[in-house]
């Protein structure tokens, strides 16, 4: 069974970092775009960041970009996203996805706030 | 960014009936490979978004004939032929065009 399972999320101080991990599983992890993808009640879902299958190319949405780093360990099937200097508003649960553009699989989620 | 607009965002349907979603995106979806990226979600409370339908009308493997997608230029259209009640939930458009992939706001479909 294809599954993605997301692990690193829990309450950090704004300014904090915290750096979340995706296990993937019954697939070939190293063939596929990465990504993550939050969603929070008010601002809905929002693309966070991708990456290639080599990880030599990688996206941020400009409102993450110079804070979080998204990486990937394909020996270990493994995908990361370091977040640094958190804020109230990166408060969401984080998804990994298979995929870039035509995404098919997500995982369960984990959940980062960011509060004082 | 690419602004994905949803209509309605509220969507109360008797079941049996047929329901439609409407997603308009600011800007062509056409990726230089020749297809349109243009994908439907559907989040059940407590759950992650299941992907339906992909570039644009493509339907995913177990998802019923009752959906369906299409759609072009900018302009897409997710429809249910009969609402059942595993229906119930929030419906999202995604294009995965152009970076960042955005998100439409979401149509939370219930049973009147």
């Amino acid at each position: 069974e294809m599954q993605l399972v997301e692990s690193g999320g829990g309450l950090v101080q704004p300014g904090g970092s915290l750096r979340l991990s995706c296990a993937a599983s019954g697939f070939t992890f190293k063939n596929y775009h990465m990504g993550w993808v939050r969603q929070t009640p008010g601002e809905g879902l929002e693309w966070v960041a991708n990456i290639r299958p080599d990880g030599s190319v990688k996206f941020y949405v400009d409102s993450v970009k110079g804070r979080f780093t998204i990486s990937r360990d394909n020996a270990r099937d493994s995908l990361f996203l370091q977040m640094n200097s958190l804020r109230v508003e990166d408060t969401a649960v984080y998804y990994c996805g298979r995929g870039g553009g035509n995404s098919d699989l997500w995982g369960q989620g984990t959940l980062v706030t960011v509060s004082s | 960014d690419v602004v994905m607009t949803q209509s309605p965002l509220s969507l109360p349907v008797t079941l049996g009936q047929p329901a439609s979603i409407s997603c308009r995106s600011s800007q062509t979806l056409v990726y230089s490979d020749g297809n349109i990226y243009l994908s439907w979600f559907h989040q059940r409370p407590g759950q992650s978004p299941r992907r339906l339908i992909y570039k644009v009308s493509d339907r995913d493997s177990g998802v019923p004939d009752r959906l369906s997608g299409s759609g072009s230029g900018t302009d897409f259209t997710l429809k249910i032929s009969r609402v059942e009640a595993e229906d119930v939930g929030v419906y999202y458009c995604m294009q995965g065009t152009h970076w960042p992939h955005t998100f439409g706001q979401g149509t939370k479909l219930e049973i009147k």
